[in-house]
């Protein structure tokens, strides 16, 4: 049962322009949010979380939206970048029944030049 | 400061046999988890050691199993080897396991390929 889904598999986009990855889930007890970057080769590092009391947190180029009553989430990514390009992975977790997240499925964004 | 080790990177093992993956936490980290990621279903996590206990465990079989130690180090072990446990094996580590909103750092992974 995946609890929490990313129905894009990639994306591509031109330099400069916007990237906008989403990410739904079903459990409504999930209150906290992250996304993750992967690179080849490498684990997944952290870029950016939400509490569910919020609506939007940002972080330089990167704006992560909640919209708790669609249980939807986005990464916008602006500008993008060549080395944007990735898999992304968005995660989820219900904090008081401890620290184990849900992971989406990713997508691959290819940033064009 | 040094990040999350895990040893060997990749491993080729045949059905039946067993394998053990190692996972080395960041300096000051205790609670280390252990995900599983395949290209289907994304990253499914296996469990979660804290203090040398293990404190969540996430919806495999008895064949995987863990353990941790004193110096927070962890090691997962797969008996008896399926096809389908061919993945990629992350490790996260953490400071705390208190709460959810601490961010977990992920080794490289070790690739494990059944034949």
């Amino acid at each position: 049962d995946q609890q929490v889904k990313q129905n894009s598999p990639s994306l591509s986009v031109q330099e400069g322009r916007i990237s906008i990855l989403n990410c739904d889930y079903t459990n409504s007890m999930f209150d906290y949010f992250l996304w993750y970057k992967k690179y080849p080769a490498e684990g997944p590092t952290f870029l950016i979380s939400i509490s569910s009391i919020k609506d939007k947190n940002e972080d330089g180029r990167f704006t992560v939206f909640l919209n708790k009553s669609a249980k939807h989430l986005s990464l916008h990514i602006v500008p993008s970048q060549p080395g944007d390009s990735a898999v992304y992975f968005c995660a989820a977790s219900a904090q008081f029944t401890g620290n184990q997240f849900y992971f989406g499925t990713g997508t691959s964004l290819t940033v064009i030049p | 400061k040094a990040g999350v080790t895990q040893t060997p990177r990749y491993l080729i093992k045949t059905r039946g046999q067993q394998v053990t993956l190692s996972c080395s936490p960041i300096s000051g980290h205790r609670s280390v988890s252990w995900y599983q990621q395949t290209p289907g279903q994304g990253l499914q996590f296996l469990f979660e050691y804290f203090s040398e206990t293990q404190r969540n465990k996430g919806n495999f079989p008895g064949r995987f199993s863990g353990r941790q130690f004193s110096n927070s180090r962890s090691e997962m072990n797969v008996s008896t080897l399926e096809l389908g446990d061919s993945a990629l094996y992350l490790c996260a580590t953490s400071k705390t396991s208190a709460s959810s909103t601490d961010t977990q750092y992920f080794g490289p992974g070790t690739r494990l390929t059944v034949l």
